[in-house]
């Protein structure tokens, strides 16, 4: 399978633990996108990279948000002290510079008890 | 700041009947237009895309939107729908932001087709 992938599918953790997702995307895609998606609505663009170059990371929900793509392949995004409002479908999707379309993966479910 | 608005949160509508669902932006500046749609339990995929070039685009399942720059508007149609078109519809919108490319998504439309 060549498309985006997510590790893991579904998450669950318990309030003010930390938990990472990691994102592969397709392997000549430069850039790589993280959103959030909450029931009933559209994905919420967090932050995107091209190569390992985090361009803008100003929509990042807090500071317990942060994102890596250090080798500018695969990407993790990690959430400190999780709360019950964090709970959502976190989307990783890629691209190919200068094409604009984005792939996505099948996302990590995040629930937060 | 840009948004996205999809006026149907949800839209029924019969076999081989026309639809429409709506999609306006707010932006004067130049953007790149995309719908994508996701189909149950399965992950978003691009439908069509609108860069530049002749306003009227077209998907390979029939589906076509048309780039309105006046209204703002980037409506998508199908004259005739399937059972298989059951699915969420997402309007995006994508606006060069001080060198970044910033995409904005709609909340989603969720077209349901009765047989």
């Amino acid at each position: 399978d060549t498309g985006v992938s997510q590790d893991p599918r579904h998450k669950i953790t318990k309030r003010g633990q930390n938990v990472t997702f990691r994102c592969d995307p397709i392997s000549e895609h430069n850039r790589l996108y993280w959103y959030r998606q909450t029931l009933g609505q559209g994905p919420e663009f967090l932050t995107y990279f091209q190569n390992e170059a985090q361009l803008e990371k100003s929509r990042l929900l807090s500071d317990r948000f942060s994102a890596e793509r250090p080798k500018g392949s695969f990407s993790t995004l990690e959430i400190q002290r999780t709360e019950q409002g964090d709970s959502a479908m976190y989307l990783c999707a890629t691209g190919a510079l200068g094409y604009n379309e984005q792939f996505f993966g099948p996302g990590t479910r995040l629930t937060v008890l | 700041a840009q948004s996205v608005t999809q006026l149907d949160s949800q839209v029924p509508v019969f076999e081989e009947a026309p639809v429409e669902l709506r999609c306006n932006y707010s932006s004067s500046v130049s953007v790149y237009l995309f719908w994508y749609v996701q189909y149950p339990n399965q992950g978003l995929q691009l439908l069509l895309k609108y860069l530049s070039g002749s306003t009227l685009v077209e998907s390979i399942n029939g589906f076509e939107a048309e780039f309105n720059k006046s209204q703002t508007s980037f409506h998508l149609r199908k004259p005739s729908v399937h059972i298989s078109d059951t699915a969420e519809y997402f309007c995006a919108v994508t606006l060069l932001s001080g060198g970044s490319y910033i995409p904005t998504f709609g909340r989603g439309t969720s077209l349901i087709v009765h047989p």
